[in-house]
């Protein structure tokens, strides 16, 4: 079964304390995988698509990357409006999945000034 | 201008009541979606529509049905709710199926009293 597990649940930091977000997954042919930010009473906001294995995105103090099974969001010196939920989400190839977006629970990051 | 926008943004009723929410997209985009985000904020996917016509149809009791008249809206019907139909409803489009980013909606904030 496909699945999307994102680590940990909810992680706080100080300002300027760089850390990073985990996103495993389990598909049967992945065709590319997302990243997004919520905020509170908002609809996710695309940040990231990686498409292959060793692929890396940058904006601002994020950068994602990707391994044949998981995915990190490494934040850099993060500020306190960084904090919100980060979506992982996956789009598998092929069959009845095709066309799809499976998201993980989601990481809340808050960070203190 | 909003790219993906939803209406209600918040919808109370009744048990047994029937409510559409609408979405409208004017980014040009081929496919639209609809995904329910539950209490523990985890987003699903309920259906999936490319050029009017339905491609995805996840697990979803008959009393959804989503319409989409045109390649720019997608609607969703609800036919008598449930108590456990409250939740956040998110409408999203993308350019192709799976393939790009999706844009979400700001949600439809649906309670079933």
């Amino acid at each position: 079964e496909d699945q999307v597990t994102q680590s940990p649940e909810a992680l706080r930091l100080q300002e300027g304390e760089s850390s990073s977000l985990n996103c495993s997954y389990t598909v049967s042919g992945l065709r590319g995988l997302f990243w997004y930010r919520q905020d509170p009473g908002k609809g996710p906001e695309f940040l990231f698509t990686l498409y292959s294995a060793g692929e890396e995105k940058e904006k601002e103090r994020l950068k994602a990357t990707l391994t044949k099974k998981e995915s990190f969001l490494h934040i850099t010196a993060p500020k306190p409006e960084d904090s919100a939920t980060y979506l992982c989400a996956v789009s598998m190839a092929g069959g009845t999945s095709y066309g799809k977006l499976t998201f993980g629970q989601g990481t809340i990051l808050t960070v203190h000034p | 201008d909003t790219a993906v926008s939803q209406t209600p943004k918040y919808l109370v009723t009744q048990m047994g009541n029937d409510k559409s929410i609408k979405c409208e997209q004017n980014l040009g985009h081929d496919t639209m979606y609809w995904y329910k985000q539950d209490s523990k904020k985890f987003l699903k996917i309920m259906f999936s529509y490319n050029n009017k016509e339905l491609i995805i149809n996840e697990t979803v009791p008959n009393r959804f049905s989503p319409k989409s008249p045109d390649k720019a809206h997608l609607n969703l019907h609800i036919n008598s709710l449930e108590l456990g139909d409250s939740a956040v409803y998110f409408c999203a489009s993308s350019q192709y199926r799976g393939d790009t980013e999706a844009f979400f909606g700001q949600g439809t904030r649906l309670t079933v009293v």
